[in-house]
């Protein structure tokens, strides 16, 4: 079964500190792995996209890893806000012609504090 | 604008009634999704639809039922029959070509009383 698991289930740090946030997955065949930020009470909204090929990719302080042999991702953030307090989702896409419907994992809830 | 729209935001209900939500897009995407978000969860997929006139059961399908008569719109109806309702719900669509992108909703928090 497509599994999806995030580290850690919540995390708190201060205004301007940087963290990790880490993601395995069981998805096969793999296609693509999505990191999104859900806003209390919003929809969540995508972050950035990696497919298998590639091993970072950056959207400003987010910077994502991608390990496609040991099958992890890490989402890292730069120098924290007040606004990155947030939820954090893992998502996993099967390739086309498999059941291609994403595994989202459980998130990871970040709380920046002044 | 190009988007997708929940509707509406905050639902009440009486124990035992039904209730529709509604969800509609202009993405011209294939694919819509549900999804049940309870506090401290992650999302978990009720049902998905690929095509019109189609759809499939995701993990947590019983006690709610969808249609999806036109590709803009995929109504999801929460029945008497599921046992715990109130929770967020949350509509997506995408494509369904290599590395598209699900566009969420701005979500539903229904609240059974």
């Amino acid at each position: 079964k497509n599994q999806v698991e995030q580290s850690p289930q919540s995390l708190i740090i201060l205004e301007g500190k940087n963290c990790t946030l880490q993601c395995n997955y069981t998805v096969s065949p793999f296609s693509n792995l999505r990191w999104y930020k859900q806003d209390t009470g919003r929809g969540p909204v995508s972050l950035t996209i990696m497919t298998f090929s590639e091993n970072t990719k950056s959207n400003g302080r987010y910077t994502a890893t991608l390990d496609a042999d040991t099958k992890q991702s890490s989402l890292h953030i730069t120098a924290s806000q007040l606004s990155d307090s947030a939820s954090y989702i893992c998502v996993v896409s099967a390739q086309p012609g498999g059941s291609y419907i994403p595994t989202f994992g459980r998130g990871t809830s970040l709380i920046v504090h002044p | 604008d190009g988007g997708i729209t929940q509707s509406p935001k905050y639902l009440f209900r009486k124990e035992g009634q039904n209730v529709t939500l509604s969800c509609e897009q202009n993405l011209n995407h294939d694919a819509m999704y549900w999804y049940r978000q309870d506090p401290g969860q992650g999302l978990r997929l009720i049902y998905y639809s690929q095509i019109v006139n189609d759809f499939q059961k995701g993990d947590i399908a019983e006690g709610y039922s969808v249609s999806r008569e036109k590709k803009e719109s995929f109504p999801l109806t929460v029945t008497s029959a599921q046992k715990n309702p109130t929770a967020f719900y949350l509509c997506a669509s995408s494509g369904i070509q290599r590395n598209t992108e699900a566009f969420f909703g701005q979500g539903t928090r229904l609240t059974v009383v």
